[in-house]
């Protein structure tokens, strides 16, 4: 049972573009969504995170949109770079755990 | 400030033996989980420990064990190996528990089954 849904799977983009990745979670108990940035041989590393009772979080050019009615929240990466070239993993958790479930990743390409 | 520390990086395996993993986390994060990450599964829960308890488990199998200690370092380990065990197994802190925390996660190790 895959309770985060994440799309698309990779995503091509170009330098300046806007780049969007997509996630829908199943469990209403979730309070906590974080996105993960992950490069070749590293591990992931906390991007932004946005709580429920919020429907954007800006970061720079990073961007979490959240509805919660819907049970979605994307990512969207202004002003792409080459350098956010990365796969970037979306998750969810609930209070009293910090156990994360992810998606799947989306394997993000920025072409100069 | 160190980042969270795995040994070995790379190991290699063959069927049925097995492996201990070890993990040191930021200094006084007191909170470690641990997750598998492979091509077809993605990143899969696989424990989270808080002052030597183990707090949650994952659906793994009983050959997956792990353990924590007083100075909050971690170690897993994986009995009677199988060839679907080859995985980057990452270990992550967070300062406390209790849910919501930044998880800062180390390099991982690669393990290789044969």
């Amino acid at each position: 049972q895959q309770q985060v849904k994440q799309s698309p799977q990779s995503l091509i983009v170009q330098k300046g573009g806007i780049s969007i990745i997509n996630c829908a979670y199943e469990n209403t108990a979730f309070d906590y969504f974080p996105w993960y940035q992950q490069f070749p041989g590293k591990g992931p590393a906390l991007l932004i995170a946005i709580r429920p009772d919020v429907s954007e979080k800006k970061e720079g050019r990073f961007t979490i949109s959240f509805n919660k009615s819907a049970k979605q929240f994307s990512l969207h990466i202004m002003d792409s770079q080459p350098g956010d070239s990365a796969t970037y993993f979306c998750a969810a958790s609930k209070s009293g755990s910090e156990k994360l479930v992810f998606g799947k990743g989306t394997k993000l390409t920025v072409n100069p | 400030k160190a980042g969270v520390t795995q040994t070995p990086r790379y190991l290699i395996k063959t069927r049925g033996q097995q492996v201990t993993l070890s993990c040191s986390p930021i200094s006084g994060h007191r909170s470690v989980s641990w997750y598998q990450q492979t091509p077809g599964q993605g990143l899969q829960f696989l424990f989270e420990y808080f002052s030597e308890t183990q707090r949650n488990k994952g659906n793994f199998p009983g050959r997956f064990s792990g353990r924590q200690f007083s100075n909050s370092r971690s170690e897993m380990n994986v009995s009677t190996l199988e060839l679907g065990d080859s995985a980057l197994y990452l270990c992550a802190s967070t300062l406390s528990a209790g849910g919501n925390n930044e998880q800062f996660f180390g390099p991982g190790t690669r393990l290789t089954v044969l």
